[in-house]
């Protein structure tokens, strides 16, 4: 059974960098081919999709925080990582990610983690 | 992006009863629509993909429908423990989107 588990500091200055680590169990995250994700939800709100890295390693974000993002890969750890710079207030949420298979062309979220929350705040 | 548009954002039904939850897609997205359960600090569960396909080991009583533009969700007998938030997901496109949600609640 997979699962995944995010970790990293609940707490951000504003204008510095988020960074987020979410460790794969139960399976290799290189093998099969899977999209690794991060989506993240204020509280309250609906659900952001911010953005995945294939098994490959290429990237897609969403055009909103491209600008932003980066999310890399550490297959030695079994880990994907997030890191979203010049935080403001608005990027206080809930950040999950998430595992998405070939199918529907990595659009179907089928494991998850539990989420950790992220504030922004000084 | 395309916009993915749920109605209503809150009910409230009695054990029992049929529950039915629309999603509007802002273009077409043929069938590539998935349906999440959310409870209260928890993740999202996935409940339905393709739009009307049921997930492993997801009760009979949700299903779901539409292609195109426009998508139902449905709860045929609602039980207690459906006491939670719904959200539609498109995958036609990139990025990814999701519905606002429905808030689901017992009467």
């Amino acid at each position: 059974q997979v699962q995944l588990q995010e970790s990293g500091p609940g707490l951000v200055k504003p204008s510095q960098t988020l960074s987020l680590t979410c460790t794969v169990s139960g399976g290799s995250i290189s093998s099969g081919s899977y999209y690794w994700s991060w989506i993240r939800q204020p509280a309250g709100k609906g659900l952001e999709w911010i953005g995945r890295i294939y098994t490959s390693g290429s990237t897609n974000y969403n055009p909103s925080l491209k600008s932003r993002v980066t999310i890399s890969v550490d297959t030695s750890k079994n880990q994907f990582s997030l890191k979203l710079s010049s935080v403001t207030a608005a990027d206080t949420a809930v950040y999950y990610c998430a595992r998405a298979d070939l199918y529907g062309s990595g659009g179907v979220f089928d494991y998850w983690g539990q989420g950790t929350l992220v504030t922004v705040s000084s | 992006d395309i916009q993915m548009t749920q109605s209503p954002s809150s009910l409230s039904a009695s054990v029992g009863d049929r529950v039915t939850i629309t999603c509007q897609a802002s273009q077409d997205i043929s069938n590539y629509l998935n349906w999440y359960q959310q409870k209260p600090g928890k993740a999202p569960k996935l409940l339905i993909y393709d739009a009307s396909n049921l997930e492993t080991g997801v009760p009979s009583r949700f299903s779901g429908s539409g292609s195109g533009t426009d998508f139902t969700f449905t709860i045929s007998s609602l039980q207690p423990e459906d006491i939670a938030t719904y959200y539609c997901q498109q995958y036609d496109n990139l990025p990814r989107t999701f519905g606002q949600g429905t808030k689901v609640e017992i009467k």
